[in-house]
């Protein structure tokens, strides 16, 4: 059982260079997440998304879009790399918003942006 | 606002000698706190949800607790392998993680 899968784990960037992130889970959970974690700061939430189709803002969303083209994916796209982009990126699945909100995360994808 | 303070930053402990982590939180309707392990290089691993003042929830040497301020995690006679980055996270209208706990158990 794969569970949440990030691809790719390491990526290095140019300031102006665009980039997509992919998460997959093979859970098949209804809700999806992305995070940033930064040092000294807490997992921060970019993007989420309650099922296929939908995407909704977290608290930083400045930078980022997102796509839920199927249940199993999704993706985080940076158009324009910025220095203050680089970070750990963590994509995360639960089954549903509910108290029960178990969210099951990736190994991360570490992203630098020169 | 809605807050989550993660008590001590980092601790080193002796292998055996017990301990507790600290998570304060200001929520406006709690619906669940929980708390995640993480190692170095990984993503958040779930330990426990608590949802109710007074719920308690053990696993291994970890057991969580719940008050109405505020969440503890008791490792009792911890082990090398324990050493982990414990996050702590409240889900009100929305999740808010705390930045973490880095406990160090020294053989």
């Amino acid at each position: 059982n794969a569970g949440v899968t990030q691809t790719p784990k390491f990526r290095v960037l140019k300031t102006g260079q665009s980039m997509t992130l992919l998460c997959a889970q093979d859970m098949n959970h209804e809700y999806m997440y992305w995070y940033r974690q930064d040092p000294g700061m807490g997992l921060r939430l970019i993007h989420y998304s309650v099922g296929e189709g939908t995407t909704a803002k977290g608290e930083v969303p400045d930078g980022y879009n997102v796509s839920r083209l199927k249940k199993q994916n999704f993706l985080l796209g940076l158009e324009s790399a910025a220095p203050s982009q680089t970070s750990v990126y963590f994509c995360a699945s639960s089954l549903t918003n509910l108290a029960k909100n178990i969210q099951y995360f990736g190994a991360g994808t570490r992203l630098s942006v020169l | 606002e809605d807050q989550v303070t993660q008590s001590p930053e980092a601790l080193r402990l002796q292998e055996g000698e017990s301990s507790s982590l600290n998570c304060s939180y200001t929520v406006s309707g709690l619906r669940g706190l929980f708390w995640y392990r993480q190692d170095p290089g990984k993503g958040p691993e779930f330990l426990f949800t608590l949802y109710s003042a007074g719920e308690e929830k053990e696993k291994e040497r970890l057991k969580a607790t719940l008050t109405k301020k505020e969440s503890f995690l008791h490792i009792t006679a911890p082990k090398p392998e324990d050493s982990a980055t414990y996050l702590c996270a409240v889900e009100g209208d929305k999740i808010i993680f705390g930045k973490g706990t880095r406990l160090h158990i020294l053989p």
